[in-house]
This record gives structure tokens, sequence and C-alpha cells, in this order.
């Protein structure tokens, strides 16, 4: 069964880079991409990354992606930190037989 | 614009079915290569896929779930409905309906935009 495993915690300052991780224990990103959602408290999540690397209208371009093929894992990068940043952030991925969301990073812009 | 807005009981004993409604606007469920999915979200918890209704009738649902859970259409409210059989006390959480343009959500794909909710809580 797919297993995404993201990191429960980060914070950074403000202005800072953050990269949140998710990494995958069966299958590939370059197989089943990776979409990349923000929710915030008494939200919805909304995406602000898709396939892969991806980003949708609106999101700004501080919000990028990276795979990295030899650990199985996949970075949201978030540079120029903001306190509006300040949110969970879930990875999402399938494996043909399911649609699995990570256990989600709460990021904390100190 | 496109919205989804889920609606249902708020409270439902355990053994009982959950009847959801997930109504859309700006869009149609049938229009080619659209698709609205379930997710719920326990609380403090990180969301979880239930299954997903496409415009041309196909349903995927998780696996773990699938033989509690029906996805039909709703033609005269332009969405759809999600029914779970005997709930119980885990089933607790916020349900989403959220669409997709994914023809394949097993393969890939993202949803987006999602209704705003509805907490459900199993409870005798």
């Amino acid at each position: 069964n797919l297993l995404l495993t993201q990191p429960h915690s980060m914070s950074e300052f403000p202005g800072k880079t953050v990269s949140i991780s998710c990494t995958r224990n069966s299958g590939t990103f370059a197989g089943d991409y990776v979409q990349w959602y923000q929710q915030r408290p008494g939200s919805a999540p909304t995406i602000v990354m898709y396939d892969n690397n991806q980003r949708p209208s609106g999101v700004p371009d501080r919000f990028t992606v990276s795979i990295d093929s030899s650990s199985n894992s996949a970075s949201l990068i978030i540079s120029g930190l903001q306190t509006d940043d300040e949110a969970d952030y879930y990875c999402q991925s399938s494996d043909g037989n399911n649609v699995v969301f990570g256990g989600g990073t709460k990021l904390t812009v100190l | 614009q496109i919205t989804l807005k889920e609606s249902g009981p708020t409270l439902v004993k355990p053994t009982q079915t959950l009847t959801l409604t997930c109504a859309v606007s700006g869009f149609s469920i049938n229009f080619g290569g659209v698709g609205v999915g379930w997710i719920r979200q326990p609380p403090g918890k990180s969301p979880e896929w239930l299954g997903i209704f496409y415009w041309d009738d196909d349903q995927r649902y998780s696996p773990s779930l699938r033989s509690r859970l029906t996805i039909t259409k709703d033609t005269s409210r332009n969405g759809v409905v999600l029914r779970m059989t005997n709930v119980d006390l885990v089933d607790t959480g916020t349900y989403y309906c959220a669409r997709t343009s994914s023809d394949d959500i097993l393969r890939g794909g993202w949803f987006g935009p999602w209704g705003q909710g509805i907490l459900v809580t199993v409870s005798s």
C-alpha cells in the first residue's frame, strides 16, 4: 500500500526558505505525480502545486517543487517566507489503486 | 466561478447510513473529463480519499472503504451523492467534495476547488 511520509512540523523565520519533504514507499513520482495542498485553520485544502512542478494561477512563484528520484521523495520549497504561509501542507499521490495523502506538515512562520 | 457545497446530516448514530449531497455550480457533472471526488478529514488528521464519480458514470473507490461506499449522480441538483453504510465512531470528520479534471485520478491528478466541507459526527 502506498504511504506518503511528511515531517510533522517545521518552523522558519520570515524571509527564509523552507523545504517540506514527502517520501513515498513504493512507485515513483515520475510515474505518479505529486500534488501539494495548503490548508489554513477552518478552511478546505487548496492546491498550491500540481503534477509535480506545475503552479496554478494565483500561486506565487515563491512556491516550487523538487523531485529526488534517488530517495523517491518530493519537496515543496517555499522561499521568501511570509506570515501568510503559516498553514498545514499535504502531499497527495496515487499508485493505480488508491489516492493517498501524506500525514501533513504544520508550518509555523516564527 | 466553480463552487461545490456539501449538505446532509451533521449527526448520525453508529450503524446508520450516512448520505451526503454535493451540489456543484459553474460546471456540469456531465461535461467530458470532469469528476467529483469525496475526501474526508478526521479532526486533527490528514485528508483521506473516499471515492470519485466521473462524467461518464464511472466510479472509483478507496480499497479500504469500497464495500461501504456508493457514489451516484444527482442530476436534478447537478451534483453527486455519497452514501456510506454502517457508520462507526471513526467515521467522524469533515467531509469534502472536490472537482477534478483528471480522467483517471488513480493514475494522477489533483482536486480543486473543494467545497467548504461538512462536519459529520457519529455518536449514539
